[in-house]
């Protein structure tokens, strides 16, 4: 059974360009969760999704954007990038609505200029 | 606010040095604790989940408890290969639903 898979696995943009990012979770699962990880702050959690719905947010600007497919596939998007936007933004899917046991992809990791 | 917090944020063991390391938090709500080990590059691979205060498991040399306000991960000599981060995790009831909240990790050096 493949894993949770991301692209682009590494991204360079420069400040005030938009980005996105996709997700594909491991087949069946029907949640995806967004963290960004930064040495300093460790896993900070952006948002969750579950069949299309958003149903938390964490404490990020509404720079930060996201979305669910049908077919559960998950992009998230910065607009307007900064240097602080630099990180690893990892995604998580879980089969169930609970989310007991999360499966990490490898990340995206973006260094903005 | 809900928060976690990991100690010591290094720690570098002997082959064979058994030790701990510490997580502890303040949540309203919990639902569940979890261990994840990640490596340099990779995303974080589940280790293990706990529910309640007194509640153990064990996977190899390692052995995850909980108490009502910490949990520890004690390594029982380790290898090199044991060498990662590893995070602790909470699971809360938000607004719409659980959410997982990481602490920031151990990093854990294993030297030959």
């Amino acid at each position: 059974k493949a894993g949770v898979t991301q692209t682009p696995r590494y991204l360079i943009k420069t400040r005030g360009q938009q980005v996105t990012l996709s997700c594909s979770p491991i087949s069946g699962h029907r949640s995806v969760s967004w963290y960004q990880q930064t040495p300093g702050q460790g896993l900070q959690f952006l948002f969750e999704y579950f069949s299309e719905t958003q149903r938390n947010k964490g404490n990020f600007p509404g720079r930060f954007s996201g979305r669910q497919f049908s077919n559960s596939r998950s992009e998230m998007n910065v607009s307007t990038l900064e240097l602080g936007d630099s990180a690893l933004y990892l995604c998580a899917s879980s089969p169930g609505a609970t989310n007991e046991k999360l499966f990490f992809g490898s990340g995206t990791q973006l260094s903005v200029l | 606010e809900d928060q976690v917090t990991q100690s010591p944020e290094a720690l570098r063991l002997q082959e064979g040095e058994s030790s701990s390391l510490n997580c502890s938090y303040t949540v309203s709500g919990l639902r569940g604790l979890f261990w994840y080990r990640q490596d340099p590059g990779k995303g974080p691979e589940f280790l293990f989940t706990l529910y309640s205060a007194g509640e153990e498991k064990e996977k190899e040399r390692l052995k995850a408890t909980l108490t009502k306000k910490e949990s520890f991960l004690h390594i029982t000599a380790p290898k090199p290969e044991d060498s990662a981060t590893y995070l602790c995790a909470v699971q809360v009831l938000g607004t719409g639903g659980f959410k997982t909240i990481f602490g920031a990790g151990t990093r854990l050096f294993v030297k030959a």
